[in-house]
């Protein structure tokens, strides 16, 4: 059965205290893996799309990377305003395209 | 306006009653998503609908019932509510339709629902 764990549940860092949160998954037939934000009362906003293993991608204080089994979102010295909930989303093909969400990683970031 | 409108912003619905969310975007974009977002669970998929006059059933459609008689709206009508589907719903939509490998999708501001 295809699935996606996000960990930890949630994270409280001080501000500038670097960290990372994990998403692992196990599916068939990836085609993408998607990382997006969600601030309280929002809906989710995209982050970064990764397309294969060993990819990498940057915005500010983050960084995305993908391996075969599982990506990694780095928040390095995080300020306040990065506390959010962080989410992962895999997209499968297998007949037809399908995207399953994790559950999410809520930050806190402390002043 | 730009991008994806929900309404209502939220809704206290006594079990048994018709609902109806909308959702319209302005983006023109084909596919359009909705969605229910509960604690401690992922984004599951309710309905979507490929491009205008089509739709389809996602991981969790009982209960629920979509149209999309044009490109920018895409409503979700709960037509006997039950306690279980307060939740939060957010439409989506991506540019392309099925058949092409879908980008990053975006998202309404999302519809909070308490069935009682």
């Amino acid at each position: 059965e295809d699935q996606v764990t996000q960990s930890p549940e949630a994270l409280r860092l001080q501000e500038g205290e670097s960290s990372s949160l994990n998403c692992s998954y196990t599916v068939s037939g990836l085609r993408g893996l998607f990382w997006y934000r969600q601030d309280p009362g929002k809906g989710p906003e995209f982050l970064f799309t990764l397309y294969s293993a060993g990819e990498e991608k940057e915005k500010e204080r983050l960084k995305a990377t993908l391996t075969k089994k599982e990506s990694f979102l780095h928040i390095t010295a995080p300020k306040p305003e990065d506390s959010a909930t962080y989410l992962c989303a895999v997209q499968t093909y297998t007949g037809g395209f399908k995207t399953i969400f994790g559950a999410g990683t809520r930050l806190f970031v402390k002043a | 306006i730009a991008g994806i409108t929900q309404a209502p912003t939220s809704q206290i619905l006594a079990a048994g009653r018709r609902m109806t969310l909308r959702c319209t975007q302005d983006m023109r974009h084909n596919a359009m998503y909705w969605y229910r977002q509960d604690l401690g669970l992922g984004l599951r998929l309710i309905h979507y609908s490929n491009t205008a006059g089509t739709t389809g059933k996602g991981e969790v459609p009982d209960g629920y019932s979509v149209s999309r008689a044009n490109t920018d709206d895409f409503p979700l009508t709960l037509a006997s509510a039950v306690p279980s589907q307060t939740s939060v719903y957010f439409c989506a939509s991506t540019p392309g339709a099925e058949a092409y490998f879908q980008e990053t999708q975006y998202f309404g501001p999302g519809t909070r629902l308490l069935v009682l």
